[in-house]
């Protein structure tokens, strides 16, 4: 059974730091997704990362993904408060998404 | 730019009543799921569907729970009769292929959601 752990759950940071999610799954896989998601809202597509070293960047949030350590990061540069958000990694091998537990992000002035 | 739709956004029924959730998935997608989200934890899967029949489905969706593609735009989920902890936010999504195509096309679009309460 594919099981997908996050961690922090919750991430409490101050405008201007930075700081990494990290997404850890438990078997092989080269399809990780990372959402976004605002309270009481949909999952917003942030990136799909779909093979060993793959790096994406958008504004202030970078992901990679190391399929051979199973391991995927989020990073954030320079926080503002527009990036407080529940964020969620999710894994799929053939199947359908299975998804983190999420991490709550609150950007602090 | 294509989306997902799904309605109501809120649906509010007594322990006990059927309701049907629906969902539009984008026009040219072939594969289908419905995913849930009790209040503050992680999106779970339910149930895929492709080519009118059931791909995949979850422990969670058992014989209370049903899908269907009534016409060519509409993704329905029934459940029959809800208990407390049915309450959820419900997520349809659709893709345009699934297994052993290139993986770009694995990518799943979410909808809006459903926030179903049961009193």
């Amino acid at each position: 059974e594919l099981k997908v752990e996050q961690n922090p759950l919750f991430l409490s940071m101050q405008e201007g730091k930075n700081y990494t999610i990290y997404c850890n799954y438990s078997t092989t896989s080269d399809r990780l997704y990372w959402y976004r998601q605002d309270p009481g809202k949909s999952l917003e597509s942030l990136f799909v990362l779909l093979s060993n070293g793959a790096v994406k960047q958008e504004g202030r949030l970078m992901a990679s993904l190391d399929t051979k350590a199973r391991l995927s990061t989020l990073h954030i540069t320079a926080a503002v408060h527009d990036l407080s958000a529940t964020y969620f990694c999710a894994v799929d091998i053939n199947t359908p998404l299975v998804f983190g537990k999420g991490t709550r992000l609150s950007v602090i002035a | 730019e294509p989306e997902v739709t799904q309605t109501p956004s809120h649906q509010v029924t007594q322990m006990g009543q059927e309701v049907i959730l629906r969902c539009v998935p984008i026009s040219n997608h072939l594969y289908f799921y419905w995913y849930r989200q009790i209040l503050g934890q992680k999106v779970e899967f339910l149930v895929s569907f492709y080519n009118n029949e059931i791909s995949e489905k979850s422990e969670i969706f058992d014989d209370q729970f049903s899908v269907e593609r009534p016409d060519g735009s509409n993704f329905t989920l029934k459940i029959r009769s809800t208990k407390l902890e049915d309450s959820a936010m419900y997520f349809c999504a659709s893709s345009y292929l699934g297994r052993d195509y290139r993986a770009l096309s694995y990518e799943q679009y979410f909808g809006p959601g459903t926030r179903l309460t049961v009193t």
